[in-house]
C-alpha cells in the first residue's frame, strides 16, 4: 500500500498570513498516462470533506485561488495564500494511483 | 444541484448487518464510479470499497473483504454497502463519493457496532 505522510499534523496561523502542508507518498503518483493522481481535500469541522485541489494542481470549481497545489513524484505541498476563518479544519492528501487508495493523516488548521 | 444522501445506519450489535444507500442526483451518476469511504469518531479517512460505473471491476479494502459487498443500480442512481458480520472496529461514519477524484460526497451515515 501506498503510504501518504502529511507535516505538519496540526498548524495555528494568523489571519492574512500564508499556511503550508506537506504531503510525502511512498511511492510516486506518475501514471503512465502522464497525470499525477494526487487530491487534496478540507474537511470543515462537522462537514464532509470537500476536494479543493485534483491532480496535484488543478483548482476544483469554486475553490478560491488563495489554494493551491503544487509538487511531483512524491512530494506534495498544499500552499494557501493568506488564510481566513473560514478555512479552519483537517486538510487531507489522497492518492488515487493504486488501490487501496489511501489518505494521509490530516492536518489540522486553527486560527491564532 | 449535485446530491449524494447516504442512508442505513444506526446501530447494531457485533457480528449484525446492515445495508448502506447512496441515493444520487444532480449529476450523470451512470456514467461515474463510486467509492464508500469511512471515518471513525475522531480519526483520519479510510477508503472501504470503489465500484466502476457498469459494475465490472469492484474492490474492497482488506479490512473489509469477505464482509462487504458493494453494488449499485444505475436505473435507480443509487449506490449501495452490505454490511455483514460486522466488527466494533467498523464502527465509523460512511461516505458515499465520486471517484476517483472525490469532487461529490454525501453527508455521511452513522453506523456504530456495539453490544
Amino acid at each position: 500500500d501506498i503510504v501518504m505522510t502529511q507535516t505538519p499534523l496540526s498548524l495555528s496561523v494568523t489571519p492574512g498570513q500564508p499556511a503550508s502542508i506537506s504531503c510525502k507518498s511512498s511511492q510516486s503518483l506518475l501514471h503512465s498516462d502522464g497525470k499525477t493522481y494526487l487530491y487534496w481535500y478540507l474537511q470543515k469541522p462537522g462537514q464532509s470533506p470537500q476536494l479543493l485541489i485534483y491532480e496535484v494542481s488543478s483548482r476544483f470549481s469554486g475553490v478560491p485561488d488563495r489554494f493551491s497545489g503544487s509538487g511531483s513524484g512524491t512530494d506534495f505541498t498544499l500552499k494557501i495564500s493568506r488564510v481566513e476563518a473560514e478555512d479552519v479544519g483537517v486538510y487531507y492528501c489522497m492518492q488515487g494511483i493504486h488501490l487501496p487508495l489511501t489518505f494521509g493523516q490530516g492536518t489540522k488548521l486553527e486560527i491564532k | 444541484e449535485v446530491q449524494l444522501v447516504e442512508s442505513g445506519g444506526g446501530l447494531v450489535k457485533p457480528g449484525g448487518s446492515l445495508r448502506l444507500s447512496c441515493a444520487a442526483s444532480g449529476f450523470t451518476f451512470s456514467s461515474y464510479s463510486m467509492n464508500w469511504v469511512r471515518q471513525a469518531p475522531g480519526k483520519g479517512l479510510e477508503w472501504v470499497s470503489s465500484i466502476s460505473s457498469s459494475s465490472s471491476y469492484i474492490y474492497y479494502a482488506d479490512s473489509v473483504k469477505g464482509r462487504f459487498t458493494i453494488s449499485r443500480d444505475n436505473a435507480k442512481n443509487s449506490l449501495y454497502l452490505q454490511m455483514n458480520s460486522l466488527r466494533a472496529e467498523d464502527t465509523a461514519v460512511y461516505y458515499c463519493a465520486e471517484s476517483p477524484s472525490g469532487r461529490y460526497w454525501g453527508q455521511g451515515t452513522l453506523v456504530t457496532v456495539s453490544s
